[in-house]
């Protein structure tokens, strides 16, 4: 099994919704990534876990609350979202080589109103 | 961390070979050669990578020049659905640095 699944596909969301995004792999990766994605722009860099344990948090508001609870899982809490975060959400794995490449999933769509 | 650049977008004619150009006069010995394309409402893929040779995989082909501040990935045969956004991407394999996504370039093949 060579994929990383994400649900929903689609959220619609207002601004004082608390909502979570789900990835999950099982392909034994231990680095799993969330990206942001605007419309016509490359994916962004938010979060990294590694090992279930976060390694980065490239300076994301904390209305993004990231969870890894187990090796195969990682969440996205959302709460009181603005507007602006609506984006594609990207969720990525790798296996812990350097020269692992990353799985991406199909993202979630998501729209604040 | 090492930047690269590519041309905005490309034109290809189906079944013809596509030459997409990255250059990265910056890059560092230990920066591996990444690229990914992402297909319209889908997440990135991972296409080929490499540090100093020349690559061929089922996909492409990664063509790697001597002093490493350019590379081309090829795509020996466009389809339709090669379609796609491609990006280029250096990635420290010794600092396990994560991968900086820059613009791409957007690849149309016309049928």
């Amino acid at each position: 099994d060579t994929e990383v699944t994400q649900t929903p596909k689609h959220l619609v969301m207002g601004m004082t919704n608390k909502k979570s995004l789900k990835c999950e792999q099982h392909m034994g990766h231990r680095a799993m990534y969330w990206y942001k994605q605007k419309a016509k722009k490359p994916p962004e860099l938010m979060f990294v876990y590694s090992y279930e344990k976060l390694s980065i948090n490239e300076s994301v508001p904390s209305r993004f609350s990231p969870e890894c609870p187990n090796s195969s899982l990682l969440n996205l809490h959302l709460h009181a979202l603005q507007p602006e975060d609506s984006a594609l959400y990207l969720c990525a794995s790798r296996g812990i080589s350097s020269y692992n490449e990353q799985f991406f999933g199909p993202g979630t769509r998501l729209t604040v109103l | 961390d090492a930047k690269t650049t590519q041309p905005n977008s490309m034109e290809s004619n189906e079944e013809e070979p596509v030459h997409l150009p990255c250059n990265h006069s910056t890059i560092s010995g230990t920066d591996y050669i990444h690229w990914y394309r992402q297909l319209p409402s889908q997440g990135p893929e991972y296409v080929i990578h490499g540090l100093t040779s020349n690559v061929n995989n089922r996909m492409a082909s990664l063509a790697i020049a001597e002093d490493r501040k350019s590379s081309t990935l090829i795509l020996h045969r466009a389809t339709l659905r090669d379609a796609a956004v491609y990006y280029c991407i250096l990635r420290d394999g010794t600092r396990g640095q994560n991968f900086v996504f820059g613009p791409g370039t957007r690849l149309s093949v016309l049928p």
